[in-house]
């Protein structure tokens, strides 16, 4: 019963590189979000998407942040241009129709 | 908008000793409450939710959360904690994005330690 799968668990990268985080949901869930923990705060909201559907992305930033979650494969959450500030772990959830969200291992992002 | 609070940074309790973790929130509408723990470098674990019914609900690992309209609060709770219990705790409600969709706004989490 694998649960939410997300990798890479962790990934360095140089500022004005791209970072791609995948993210592969529970067996059966059609839903998924990606959320952001900074060092020493909760974790935000960014982005709910289903299969080829970007639902709401109003907790993403406006620019160099995007998402998807395609008809095959897993959702990626792609970051261009890194800066330091991207430095924090990105969470992907995923859920039924229901009202509970379950979370990945986390993708901690550095940017040096 | 909806928010969450939780009053306390940190909270230390002694092994076998009962635990609360508090939690206050706002949101419009009915509440839809959740607990979640996360260990170091890990992702957050789902502990327990309050959707509709009784206000003590009970969760995994032990845990329960005492749901009070009135008070708009929703306190995690423990009769005996474990040492194993220590981590990060934190509280959530569901709300409107104001984008077409309803998710989850957390807290800024609990840190509990529990003493042996």
């Amino acid at each position: 019963n694998a649960g939410v799968m997300q990798n890479p668990r962790h990934l360095v990268r140089r500022r004005g590189q791209e970072a791609r985080l995948r993210c592969s949901p529970m067996k059966g869930h059609s839903h998924v979000y990606w959320y952001r923990q900074l060092p020493e705060e909760g974790l935000k909201f960014m982005v709910y998407l289903q299969k080829e559907n970007i639902i709401d992305e109003s907790g993403m930033p406006k620019e160099r942040f995007s998402a998807e979650f395609p008809k095959e494969g897993p959702s990626i959450l792609r970051i261009q241009q890194v800066v330091r500030g991207d430095s924090a772990a990105y969470f992907c959830a995923s859920s039924d129709s229901g009202n509970t969200i379950y979370f990945g291992e986390g993708s901690w992002l550095t940017v040096v | 908008a909806q928010s969450v609070a939780q009053p306390e940074d940190q909270v230390k309790v002694a092994e076998g000793n009962p635990l609360t973790v508090k939690c206050t929130y706002s949101v419009s509408g009915n509440p839809y409450l959740f607990w979640y723990v996360q260990y170091p470098n890990r992702g957050l674990q789902f502990l327990l939710k309050y959707i509709t019914g009784d206000n003590l609900v009970k969760g995994s690992y032990g845990f329960e959360a005492e749901f009070n309209k009135s008070q708009t609060s929703f306190h995690l709770k423990k009769p005996s904690a474990l040492v194993s219990d220590s981590a990060l705790y934190f509280c959530a409600v569901r709300g409107y994005s104001g984008a077409g969709s309803y998710q989850l706004t957390f807290g800024k989490g609990t840190k509990l330690s529990v003493i042996p």
